[in-house]
Order: C-alpha cells, then structure tokens, then sequence
C-alpha cells in the first residue's frame, strides 16, 4: 500500500529554467493538494485539484507558476523560469473524494542557484 | 472565518511531563479536526483526527481535546518523550464542501531529556 510518491526528492535548477515536480496519489485518492513550505515556517497552500479539474488555485502564484492532475499519469507543479525566491520544499498531500483527511508524501526540495 | 490560530508556537516540556498545543478557529461548518506531525525534512504524517460529536479522543499517549461551544481544540502528549520532538500542525475542514484543509500555523516542539 504505497503512500503519496513524490519525486524527484531533491531538484536543483540554475535561474530561468523550467522546474517540474510530480506526485502520484494514494490509491484510490482522487484529490490532490500542493504546499509550500520555507524552512522553520508552515505550510502555505497552493492548489487544489481533483482529476482534470482545478478546485482552487487560491494559493498559486498568477505568473510562471501551473499545476495539472491529469487522468492518467502523476499531478504536475510546473514552474517556469524559477527565480531565488522559488527555492522551498514542495509537498504534495492527497485524500480520498469526499474526505479530508489528507495524506503526505516526502516533499521535493527544490534549490535554485 | 477560515483561520484556525495554533498556540504556542514554541514549546519546551521535560522529559515525561505533558505537552499541550491548543488551537481555535471561528467557522462553525469545520466538522473534521486532525492534528499533523511534521519532522525535519520529512512530510507532515496524520497522527490523530477528532470530529464535532465526541469532546476527546486518545491514541496511546496522544488526546485531543475538543470543546465545540468555545471552538477550540488541542492536543496533549502524555508522558513527553525526546522523540516526540517535532512541529505540529492542527487543520480543521468543512467535510460536506469536500474542500481543503485550513492548517494551523504550527508549534515547535522540543522535549529535553
């Protein structure tokens, strides 16, 4: 019974590119949620999606920052031409419909140079 | 209206004493409260959930309290041990809206042996 996979679990990216994070879901859990976390501080929500569906992306930066939950395939955070300021660790929560009691995976710890 | 206020946000207990992180929150539709451990460099883990209809719920040396008329709720660590030291969150959600969790900002938990 697998947890909440997220990889990679450690992503360095030089300024201006392109970081993907991704997560694959509990089985049978069709809800997805991703924070953001700086060191010492709490969990800052991002978004909340359901398979090919944004919930609420209330948390989302409006520009370089996207997340997608595909019908097949893992949840994606994509953010484009990452800046200092992005460096965080990512963490990726997922529950079943209906219940919100929220399960996490290990976090991407994304270092930008 | 969605906050949930966690306090302290710092704690030092002794070995073997009792570990308290108190919580509030104002939207009377939350229904589901669970509580987060988080240790460093690792995903918030599920330790222990209460709902409206029960005041206190134990799993071994962990109690959450909950007094629904004050709405508050809290979290206390029997017999406090050094692993128990770790960043705990409290969330609360609305079970009926399938929405998000809305988290605490987190208590800092240090046992000295």
């Amino acid at each position: 019974n697998a947890g909440v996979m997220q990889n990679p679990r450690h992503l360095v990216r030089r300024r201006g590119q392109e970081a993907r994070l991704r997560c694959s879901p509990m089985k049978g859990h069709s809800h997805v949620y991703w924070y953001r976390q700086l060191p010492e501080e709490g969990l800052k929500f991002m978004v909340y999606l359901q398979k090919e569906n944004i919930i609420d992306e209330s948390g989302m930066p409006k520009e370089r920052f996207s997340a997608e939950f595909p019908k097949e395939g893992p949840s994606i955070l994509r953010i484009q031409q990452v800046v200092r300021g992005d460096s965080a660790a990512y963490f990726c929560a997922s529950s079943r419909e209906g219940v919100g009691e929220a399960f996490f995976g290990q976090g991407t710890r994304l270092t930008v140079v | 209206q969605q906050q949930v206020k966690q306090s302290p946000q710092s704690l030092i207990v002794q070995k073997g004493g009792i570990s308290i992180i108190n919580c509030a929150y104002e939207n009377t539709a939350f229904d589901y409260f669970p509580w987060y451990q988080q240790f460093p460099g690792k995903g918030p883990a599920l330790l222990i959930a209460i709902r409206p209809d029960v005041s206190e719920k134990k799993e071994g040396r962990f109690t959450i309290s909950f007094n629904k008329s004050a709405k508050q709720f809290s979290l206390h660590i029997m017999d406090s041990q050094p692993g128990d030291s770790a960043t705990y969150f409290c969330a609360a959600t609305d079970m009926d809206s399938n929405y998000q969790l809305i988290w605490g900002a987190g208590t800092k938990l240090i046992i000295k042996p």
